[in-house]
C-alpha cells in the first residue's frame, strides 16, 4: 500500500522551516527522501536507516515516530531551490514503493 | 547526468502503433525499475528486475511488455495503448544488496497516445 504524505502542498518564504510527513500502514524499516522538480526526474536527497542514521543532505534531517509508521522530513531554513515535489520512497514486500507526494513552493 | 540514459524523451504514438522505450544505466547496478507518473499523480511501480530476473510486474496491463536483455539494459515494449497511458515513464536503477539502495533516475520518456 502507498505511504500517505502530509501536507499534499506547502508555501513557505525563504528562510522558513518545513515539516513533511510520510505515514504507512507497516512499520519502515528505511525510508528515502527525493525530490523533483517540474519536469525533471526525481533527485535523491537523503536515506533514514532503521536505526535512525542518516545519510545524504546536511540541510535536510528526518526521523521516525515511535511505531515507526511514519516518517518526518525537516527542511531547515528553506532556499528557494528548494522548491518541487517530495516523494519518501520504502521497501515494501521487496518492492519499491513512493509516497502520494507533497508538493514545496519556497516563496522569495 | 545520472548514469542512466533513457530514450526516446518525447514519443508519440497512435493506438494501433509498436513502439519502444530503452533504458541504459552505466552504474554498474543489479536491479532497475520502470515507473509510470501521470499529471498530478504520484510514482507507480511497474515492474523490477533484480539481477536480470523480473520479480515485480505490478498488475500492469499486457499492452506493455518489459525486457532486459543484461544488467544494463531495459526495454519497454508498447502495443495497442490506450490513451489513458500518456504519461512520463521513468526508469531507474539502484544497488540492492541486504536493502535497496538509493534509486537513480533517468529523464523519462513522455509517452502521448492519440
Amino acid at each position: 500500500q502507498q505511504p500517505v504524505q502530509s501536507p499534499q502542498a506547502v508555501i513557505l518564504r525563504e528562510g522558513e522551516d518545513a515539516v513533511i510527513n510520510c505515514s504507512s500502514s507497516k512499520a519502515l524499516y528505511s525510508v528515502h527522501w527525493y525530490r523533483q522538480k517540474h519536469g525533471e526526474a526525481p533527485v535523491f536527497l537523503m536515506i533514514l536507516l532503521k536505526g535512525g542514521e542518516q545519510k545524504g543532505h546536511d540541510k535536510i534531517s528526518a526521523s521516525f515516530n515511535e511505531k515507526k509508521q511514519q516518517s518526518s522530513l525537516y527542511l531547515t531554513a528553506s532556499q528557494l531551490s528548494y522548491s518541487g515535489t517530495y516523494f519518501c520512497g520504502t521497501e515494501q514486500d521487496y518492492k519499491y514503493i513512493f509516497g502520494t507526494g507533497t508538493r514545496l513552493k519556497v516563496l522569495a | 547526468e545520472t548514469g542512466v540514459t533513457q530514450t526516446p524523451r518525447h514519443l508519440v504514438m497512435g493506438m494501433t502503433n509498436k513502439k519502444s522505450l530503452k533504458c541504459e544505466q552505466h552504474l554498474g547496478h543489479n536491479a532497475m525499475y520502470w515507473y509510470k507518473q501521470s499529471a498530478k499523480k504520484p510514482l507507480e511501480l511497474m515492474f523490477v528486475y533484480n539481477f536480470k530476473e523480473q520479480t515485480e510486474n505490478n498488475s500492469v496491463p499486457s499492452r506493455f511488455s518489459p525486457e532486459c536483455p543484461n544488467s544494463s539494459h531495459l526495454f519497454l515494449h508498447l502495443h495497442t495503448l490506450q490513451p489513458e497511458d500518456s504519461a512520463l515513464y521513468l526508469c531507474a536503477s539502484s544497488q540492492v544488496d541486504e536493502n535497496t539502495g538509493e534509486l537513480f533516475f533517468g529523464e523519462g520518456s513522455r509517452l502521448t497516445v492519440l
